[in-house]
């Protein structure tokens, strides 16, 4: 079946960066995208980003931009969100999730289904 | 961005109860519209996709409707395990936002 897990829950403090992955497993990587979403304590989802895990083009949330990079490695199926120059406001779940591996995707391919989730705690 | 506002924001309901959630997107999005469950310390779950089809594995209880601008999420009838927070997406146009969330009480 169709599996994302997740790396380990980080502390970082503010300044720091993070890296977390997204190994997946049960279908062809290639075939699709991924989506980065995030939950802060007690707030609701927010979406921080998209990359074609087939050639690995992106799009980031105007909100990180020059603070996130998506990245991708085929050959072991696994995706990295990397966040730099961490604040408070950054402690939250971070989640991946499967998503189309283009904008024409049909509607089917996106949002389904979501790795375990990593906590995030910036701290100092 | 397009804002995605759900209605209500928190409700209470008993078992065996009719629920509809509704989402209004601030301009067209199509049929890119999908429901997400979230139980408290859990993974968001996907109920529904492009607007109207049933998650594999979701109890047929859960339907959804709509399009353009308007969408709603219903509960034919409502089970102890439903009781969580549903959150709606648009990914039709860039960036895909989520609305802020209905808290689904029991009574």
């Amino acid at each position: 079946q169709v599996q994302l897990v997740q790396s380990g829950a980080e502390v970082k403090k503010p300044g720091a960066s993070v890296k977390v992955s997204c190994k997946s497993s049960g279908y062809t990587f290639t075939d699709y995208g991924f989506v980065w979403v995030r939950q802060a304590p007690g707030q609701g989802l927010e979406w921080m980003g998209w990359i074609n895990a087939y050639n690995g083009n992106t799009n980031y949330a105007q909100n990180l931009e020059g603070r996130v990079t998506m990245t991708r490695d085929t050959s072991t199926s696994t995706v990295y969100m990397e966040l730099r120059s961490l604040k408070s406001d950054d402690t939250a779940v971070y989640y991946c999730v499967r998503g189309g591996g283009y904008s024409t995707s049909p509607p089917g391919d996106w949002f389904d289904p979501w790795g375990q989730g990593t906590l995030l705690t910036v701290s100092s | 961005d397009i804002q995605m506002t759900q209605s209500p924001s928190a409700m209470s309901a008993s078992v065996g109860d009719r629920v509809t959630i509704t989402c209004r997107a601030s301009q067209g999005i199509s049929n890119y519209l999908a429901w997400f469950q979230q139980k408290p310390g859990k993974v968001p779950k996907r109920l529904i996709y492009g607007a109207s089809s049933l998650q594999s594995g979701v109890p047929s209880r859960f339907s959804g409707s709509g399009s353009g601008t308007e969408f709603t999420l219903t509960i034919s009838s409502l089970q102890p395990e439903d009781f969580a927070t549903y959150y709606c997406l648009q990914h039709n146009t860039y960036p895909p936002t989520f609305g802020q969330g209905t808290r689904l009480e029991i009574k």
